[in-house]
């Protein structure tokens, strides 16, 4: 089955710096890349998502990155605010099964 | 659109007892998902079903887990007896069928055994 790598595993940033989170995967049939972000005892919101016909997206501070290839996708934020510290979990997908990394605890220090 | 929806929101039970926790998706959502998260973990899918039926249920420990959903609406997810490790929070998605497809997801159950 997919194996999805997350790294690192916590990231401090300065408010204001930018938040870079990669993840690779082993099945090139996983066609679909999603982000999500998790507020503690909150559930996983989907805050960018990515299919494999496109290299990149964006989305107000937000972009993620696609490599095929190297079958690679980063998480980029620019401009952190505190509201951004989480857990971010990438995840990839084949048809409707979903597999997860193991998260990204990022904290933006004021 | 109204979102996922759990119940119990949390569970407090000890070892060896049963639990049951409850899923209604996302009106239309064919696709169905039971994960459990443990404290500092990405999820891990337990089982999914396509309507009514299992499609991927290899990660269900199937001697103390079981999950129906019946109609291809509401499904069920149950642990009878609990383990001290089942302690998590068990989340439930959906996502509309015809993938890859978005899948979003409830609120979570958290549940302690004692």
């Amino acid at each position: 089955g997919e194996n999805v790598e997350q790294h690192p595993s916590t990231l401090s940033v300065q408010e204001g710096d930018s938040a870079v989170i990669k993840c690779t995967y082993s099945d090139s049939a996983s066609n679909y890349f999603p982000w999500y972000k998790q507020e503690l005892g909150k559930r996983p919101q989907l805050i960018i998502d990515i299919r494999s016909n496109v290299g990149e997206k964006k989305d107000q501070r937000i972009a993620v990155t696609l490599n095929k290839t190297a079958k690679h996708f980063s998480l980029h934020i620019t401009e952190t605010q505190p509201e951004d510290s989480a857990v971010y979990f990438c995840a990839a997908s084949i048809g409707n099964q979903f597999y997860f990394g193991t998260g990204t605890s990022l904290t933006v220090i004021p | 659109e109204a979102g996922v929806a759990q119940s119990p929101r949390y569970k407090i039970i000890e070892k060896r007892q049963s639990v049951a926790f409850w899923c209604n998706p996302i009106s239309g959502h064919a696709t169905l998902y039971w994960y459990q998260q443990i404290l500092g973990q990405g999820p891990k899918l337990l089982i999914q079903f396509q309507n009514n039926g299992v499609v991927d249920d290899s990660q269900l420990p199937k001697d103390r887990f079981s999950a129906e959903r019946l109609k291809g609406v509401d499904s069920t997810l149950k642990i009878q007896p609990a383990k001290l490790e089942d302690s998590a929070v068990y989340l439930c998605a959906s996502s509309a069928s015809g993938g890859p497809e978005t899948q979003y997801f409830g609120p979570g159950t958290r549940l302690l055994v004692l």
